[in-house]
């Protein structure tokens, strides 16, 4: 079974642009997450999917920030404009739909770098 | 305050030794607790998973939780190198699915 895939591995960018982060789910979870590393913080949520519907966006730091999933599937995180702060590592999970069970499973990640 | 306080290491200890890795946390809610291990540049792996108190066991790796003192422990038994990686504990209450990370404790298993 194949494990949750983030795209790009790895973004450099100027401040002031724009950066699409990509989330491919494991197949079948229903729950969807982003979370973010900053330089020396601990992983820090951001939000919670429950197939197309945002349940929990309490985490996104601000409107810059925008994130999507259409269908229910794969999902997207929008930075735009990017600022210095953005620098980090932007962590996608999943997890099943059932009861309260709350093992999540993460990918890889995305380095994103804003100069 | 952190909601989450663990350790940052870094930890060494020979290949063999028993290893207690631990955290602490303040909000009483949180009744999902988990352990994930990460390698330099890899996503968080999930090690152990538990509900409420109690021990866990998988393997070399046993989960303790004591919710009245708010404090959790992951031991590693025969500890080998390729153990040698961060590790995060995280946890979460029954209202909401967001994970509430610790920082992470780096350990170093010496061959």
């Amino acid at each position: 079974e194949a494990g949750v895939t983030q795209f790009p591995s790895h973004s450099v960018i100027e401040k002031g642009q724009t950066v699409t982060l990509r989330c491919d789910p494991i197949s079948g979870h229903d729950n969807l997450y982003w979370y973010r590393r900053v330089m020396g913080k601990e992983i820090k949520f951001l939000l919670h999917f429950v197939k197309e519907s945002k349940q929990d966006e309490s985490g996104m730091p601000n409107n810059r920030f925008l994130a999507e999933r259409t269908g229910g599937t794969y999902s997207t995180l929008k930075v735009q404009p990017a600022e210095l702060e953005d620098s980090g590592v932007y962590f996608c999970a999943s997890s099943q739909g059932r009861g309260w069970a709350n093992e999540q499973f993460f990918g890889p990640g995305t380095r994103l770098t804003v100069l | 305050q952190k909601e989450v306080e663990q350790d940052p290491g870094p930890l060494s200890v020979p290949e063999g030794a028993i290893v207690s890795l631990n955290c602490t946390y303040s909000n009483s809610a949180f009744q999902y607790f988990m352990w994930y291990r990460q390698y330099s540049r890899k996503g968080p792996e999930l090690l152990m998973y538990t509900y409420s108190s109690g021990n866990k066991e998988d393997g070399r790796f046993t989960a303790q939780v004591d919710k009245s003192s708010k404090y959790i422990s992951l031991f590693i038994r025969d500890s080998q190198p390729s153990d040698s990686a961060t590790y995060l504990c995280a946890m979460s209450d029954t209202g909401r699915r967001a994970l509430t990370f610790g920082s992470g404790t780096r350990l170093q298993v010496q061959p």
